[in-house]
């Protein structure tokens, strides 16, 4: 069972935008510890899209963007693309676990 | 450009030791900035971060291990430096270790946070089945 919690599914139209939650607590996010986000298409390996909080790796479009605040993260997405439908995940380092942790995953449709 | 390829058996029987190699081209495993990590997905299912080992070439540093408390008493992590290799031995257990297996590049966090942060390469991933 996962620390960190993400809905299972979010959806939306070709340039809408859609936020993707990320809930920990006072061990991982609350505690201060970065918050990453990968994108896995299907079949694929996951891809690092946001690193410390808020950056992008290059060729990561500025349409994707990382924000955090107290025990939670968020994953935003806007002009919603039709190859933007995968599964995304949030990580992050849990100090009781003394490791990385992954969220739940969530599974993005494009409408 | 970094590679990392993962290889071993794609069938392991229950109770067997599964054995993955991951194979890193385009940059050193000594480097000082990087863990080299494994991550599994069970069919249909989430990530689940497996360890990681941390080699610099410092006798305080050289051979340091994360491992998923879950997993730890069924777990080695290790690397080969004159192959530029690290790998992964599971004491399986059931059905239930029956993932895609992936090795990757686990950077050092670039904060105040100096241990193992995000994963930035990876490898395709090998599936390995475990079934009698």
């Amino acid at each position: 069972q996962s620390v960190l919690t993400q809905p299972p599914s979010v959806s939306g139209a070709p340039g809408q935008r859609v936020t993707i939650s990320c809930t920990g607590s006072s061990s991982n996010i609350g505690a201060g510890y970065d918050v990453y986000w990968y994108q896995q298409l299907p079949g694929t390996a996951p891809k690092l899209l946001i690193y410390d909080n808020t950056n992008r790796p290059s060729g990561v479009p500025d349409r994707f963007s990382g924000s955090n605040s107290g025990t939670s993260a968020s994953l935003a997405i806007t002009g919603l693309r039709t190859e933007d439908e995968a599964d995304y995940y949030c990580q992050s380092y849990d100090s009781t676990l003394s490791g990385s942790v992954f969220g739940t995953g969530t599974k993005v449709t494009v409408l | 450009q970094l590679q990392l390829q993962e290889s071993g058996p794609g069938l392991v029987k229950p109770s067997e030791t599964l054995s993955l190699t991951c194979t890193v081209s385009g940059a050193s495993i000594s480097s000082s900035s990087f863990y080299w990590g494994w991550v599994r997905q069970s069919p249909g299912k989430g990530l689940q971060w497996i360890g990681s080992i941390f080699y610099s070439g410092s006798v305080y540093y050289s051979g340091t291990t994360y491992y998923n408390p879950s997993l730890r008493s069924r777990v080695t992590i290790s690397v080969d430096t004159s192959n530029n290799q690290f790998s992964l031995k599971l004491n399986t257990e059931t059905a239930a270790d029956t993932a895609v297996y992936y090795c990757a590049r686990h950077h050092v966090g670039s904060g105040w946070y100096r241990g193992p942060a995000y994963f930035d390469s990876w490898g395709q991933g090998t599936l390995v089945t475990v079934s009698s």
